[in-house]
């Protein structure tokens, strides 16, 4: 089955700086990468996903970007802000086939400092 | 409804214990999974359902484990004989067409 690893596990920056989470993925059919957000004891939230078919995707503060060959993808953050402090996943899914299962990757804590 | 609804938010189980964790899904959705948080770790795939039918359960732990949606609609995971390392958050999430998860609220289950 698919295996998700992510890095780093907890990362510390400053408020304004950039942030940068990174994932590997092991399985050559998964091609569909969301990432979540999730602050203590709420629910995941779905932040930007990407599809293997764009190798980059924005959406303001938020970016993806992909490489399909090396199997893996990043999140990029530009001007953190304290309210970006939270636990982020990234995850791999196919896209038929068992139901659109996500597999996790173990989870990064940003914490953004004043 | 607008929204993934879970409940109990939180539930204390004796070791042996029953449970039975509902699920709410959103009016019309037809995929409808489950997964467990553990602390400090991401969820991780227990079963899948679309509408009745439950397509996958590759990922339920043990046979104590158990789950139904018997009208394609509300869902239910049912963990027989607890232990204490069932303790975890139990999430309940259905699907877009264009594989968009919501997410519920999830279940705090501490066995103890």
């Amino acid at each position: 089955g698919e295996n998700v690893e992510q890095h780093p596990s907890t990362l510390s920056v400053q408020e304004g700086d950039s942030a940068v989470i990174k994932c590997t993925y092991s399985d050559s059919a998964s091609n569909y990468f969301p990432w979540y957000k999730q602050e203590l004891g709420k629910r995941p939230q779905l932040i930007i996903d990407i599809r293997s078919n764009v190798g980059e995707k924005k959406d303001q503060r938020i970016a993806v970007t992909l490489n399909k060959t090396a199997k893996h993808f990043s999140l990029h953050i530009t001007e953190t802000q304290p309210e970006d402090s939270a636990v982020y996943f990234c995850a791999a899914s196919k896209a038929a086939g068992g139901g659109n299962k996500l597999t996790f990757g173990t989870g990064t804590q940003l914490k953004v400092e004043l | 409804g607008a929204g993934v609804s879970q409940s109990p938010r939180y539930k204390v189980a004796k070791r042996g214990q029953d449970v039975a964790l509902r699920c709410d899904p959103i009016s019309g959705h037809v995929s409808l999974f489950w997964y467990q948080q553990a602390l400090g770790q991401g969820p991780e795939f227990l079963t899948y359902f679309q509408n009745e039918a439950q397509l996958d359960k590759s990922g339920l732990p043990s046979d104590r484990f158990f789950a139904e949606r018997p009208e394609g609609s509300v869902s239910t995971l049912k963990i027989q004989r607890t232990q204490q390392e069932d303790s975890a958050v139990y999430l309940c999430a259905t699907i877009t067409a264009n594989y968009g998860y919501t997410f519920g609220s999830g279940t705090r289950l501490t066995v103890v």
